[in-house]
């Protein structure tokens, strides 16, 4: 496809369980980007991957969240133990690089409830 | 980090108005990019503009980038312009990762 995927769409599951988060950047684009959003609120930055390595991730909330990108195009997110307040719209965006003059499109969103 | 102020946070509009929605940041950028955000929640891009005037259609952006502020002006608002409008800033070098408003919620009324 033309832009950025993500999948699931939806995804309900139960405190405490684990759950992976899948998204293919549009193809090519180097960079890729996890943010979170709260109802209410704009996204917030989660973590940024060029290529295959995790170049920054400050905006991760604790070490129950990690990410992953392998072979440097899709990306998972990964949640142990959910927890109730990890509830939100986990938005994956990609950029053609680094650097002025690129801009960041963004997928279509996982809304992640925990019971 | 850098802060993002956008104005005002909820705005109802007659079809066929005009609007002006604000984006206040406190620090110098090196990006700057206006979203829509659809009832659907699909962020769309509408503006990539760290300095500058561009339009497109009906819309049309200013980045005063001296100034720290950005507009984005719609005229002869459709039904189908509601939504959340977020404007999104990137500071030059490490991830330039974005960092959002809150948005400005508009609904447009028939």
């Amino acid at each position: 496809g033309a832009g950025v995927s993500q999948t699931p769409s939806n995804k309900v599951t139960e405190k405490g369980k684990y759950v992976e988060l899948r998204c293919d950047p549009i193809s090519g684009h180097t960079a890729l980007y996890w943010y979170r959003q709260s109802l209410g609120q704009g996204p917030e930055f989660l973590i940024y991957f060029q290529g295959t390595g995790a170049a920054d991730d400050s905006g991760l909330p604790n070490d129950r969240f990690f990410a992953v990108r392998p072979e440097g195009s899709v990306s998972t997110l990964k949640i142990q133990r959910t927890e109730r307040g990890d509830s939100a719209v986990y938005l994956c965006a990609s950029r053609l690089k680094a650097g002025a003059g690129n801009e960041q499109f963004f997928g279509p969103g996982t809304r992640l409830t925990v019971l | 980090g850098i802060q993002v102020e956008q104005s005002p946070p909820d705005l109802i509009l007659q079809e066929g108005a005009n609007s002006t929605l604000r984006c206040n940041f406190s620090d110098s950028v090196n990006n700057l990019q206006w979203f829509h955000q659809n009832p659907w929640g699909q962020l769309i891009n509408l503006f990539y503009i760290p300095s500058g005037t561009k339009q497109n259609g009906r819309l049309s952006a200013t980045t005063v980038a001296t100034e720290r502020y950005s507009l984005l002006y719609i005229s002869s608002s459709q039904t189908t312009d509601s939504g959340v409008y977020f404007c999104a800033v990137g500071t030059q070098g490490g991830s330039e990762k974005l960092v959002f408003g809150k948005g400005t919620k508009l609904t447009v009324n028939p």
